[in-house]
């Protein structure tokens, strides 16, 4: 049973316009969220969080928002730039614990 | 500082042998877990250190897998008679315990032939 998943498996979005990615989850007891990003052979790289008290974090051209009630999160890029081509992973945590995680979103950003 | 480091980075072994993991964390860094990352999925939980002490192994898959913290800083992520369904990317990632941020290494790409 997937507690976390990723229903888009790849986007391709051309420079310049908003990506956005999203997330759902089943376990009502995640208080934390996360999104990493992935390039090959590299380990995933953290880009962005959010508590379950807020709704929305912003991070220069990153925010995450959170809609506790329907169980979903989104991470929206804007501007997309082509460094943006990766593998995008939404992460969930219950209290401070192991990370949960989605099955993954293949952003490709097109020049 | 340094980033977490994991060795070796590719690891190819037969059906039936012993292999060990390293993860060298982020200094200072209390807590350690080790996921399991399959092609084309997210990583999965094995297990998380507190210290030294296993504070949590429910994601460890049978008992030929084990993981050990023994001076609170470097883990080893031993599998005995490995399979070739182990076959996988294994990351290690370390937070300062008090933080819900882990960060990951590059990972040690297991091939069990």
């Amino acid at each position: 049973d997937q507690q976390v998943k990723q229903n888009s498996p790849s986007l391709s979005v051309q420079e310049g316009r908003i990506s956005i990615l999203n997330c759902d989850y089943t376990n009502s007891m995640f208080d934390y969220f996360l999104w990493y990003k992935k390039y090959p052979a590299e380990g995933p790289t953290f880009l962005i969080s959010i508590s379950s008290i807020k709704d929305k974090n912003e991070d220069g051209r990153f925010t995450v928002f959170l809609n506790k009630s329907a169980k979903h999160l989104s991470l929206h890029i804007v501007p997309s730039q082509p460094g943006d081509s990766a593998v995008y992973f939404c992460a969930a945590m219950n209290a401070g614990n192991m990370l949960t995680f989605g099955g993954g979103t293949r952003l490709m950003v097109k020049p | 500082g340094a980033g977490v480091s994991q060795t070796p980075s590719n690891k190819v072994t037969e059906k039936g042998k012993y292999v060990e993991l390293r993860c060298d964390p982020i200094s200072g860094h209390t807590a350690l877990y080790w996921y399991r990352q399959s092609l084309g999925q997210g990583p999965e939980f094995l297990i998380y250190f507190q210290g030294t002490g296993a504070a949590d192994d429910s994601g460890l898959p049978n008992d030929r897998f084990f993981a050990v913290r023994p001076e609170g800083s470097v883990s080893t992520l031993k599998i005995q008679r490995t399979e070739r369904g182990d076959s996988a990317v294994y990351l290690c990632a370390s937070s300062t315990g008090d933080a819900n941020i882990q960060y990951f290494g590059a990972g040690t790409r297991l091939s069990v032939l």
